[in-house]
């Protein structure tokens, strides 16, 4: 049974770079879309991007200057990293797995929350 | 910017059956696959329904999607409490290439 893992910092300060580690176990990373989705509190679902296992990416256009999301085959992770953030980047984030790039998340993480404040 | 549009909320009486509809200004829906998520409180999203009326293993035939035009809808029979979730539509936007999702809909069975 596949299984993803949220992993990295509550809280991030304003202005800096949000990190996130997503580990997956249970299955490979090969063949796969890895994405990332936010939800703010009270809020629905964001769509932030995905890396493609051979290192492809796609991002959201309204984050796209901000977001780099990156896979680790040899760990069999992938990573987010969001720069400048605000308080509205405040969110729980998943990590997730399409077997395309049009969507169609089958797997999901349990989600973390990260709060953006000084 | 294609935006999927679903009622803010629904509510049934449990047996009783439920429609979820989600519907665009543009012509995501119609060109590309759509799926549907439920979202338990407290919990990740969970794949319900994909390539537009696919049930993945482990998920009852309750559920149900269909598509027409620029809309697409999610069905839902017997209702239980246990159904009682946030319900979310998902496609592709063909002009932005990014993936997006209807704003959820809320399930309370009465």
């Amino acid at each position: 049974q596949v299984k993803l893992q949220e992993s990295g910092p509550g809280l991030v300060k304003p202005s800096e770079t949000l990190s996130l580690t997503c580990t997956v176990s249970g299955g490979s990373i090969s063949s796969y879309y890895w994405s990332w989705i936010r939800q703010p509190p009270g809020k629905g679902l964001e769509y932030i991007g995905y890396s493609y296992y051979s290192g492809s990416t796609n991002y959201n256009p309204s984050l796209k200057s901000r977001v780099t999301i990156s896979v680790d085959t040899s760990k069999n992770q992938f990573s987010l990293k969001l720069s400048s953030v605000t308080a509205a980047d405040t969110a729980v984030y998943y990590c997730a797995r399409s077997g395309s790039y049009r969507g169609n998340f089958d797997y999901w993480g349990q989600g973390t929350l990260v709060t953006v404040s000084s | 910017q294609s935006v999927l549009t679903q009622p803010p909320s629904v509510s049934a009486a449990p047996g009783q059956k439920v429609t979820i509809s989600c519907s665009e200004n543009s012509s995501n829906i119609g060109n590309n696959y759509v799926s549907w998520y439920q979202q338990l409180p407290g919990t990740a999203p969970k794949l319900l329904i994909y390539d537009n009326n696919k049930r993945p293993s482990g998920i009852p035939d309750r559920f149900s999607g269909s598509k027409s035009g620029t809309s697409a809808t999610l069905g839902i029979t017997g209702l239980q409490t246990g159904d009682e979730a946030d319900y979310y539509c998902e496609t592709w936007d063909s002009s932005l290439s990014t993936v997006i999702f209807g704003g959820g809909t809320k399930l309370t069975v009465l």
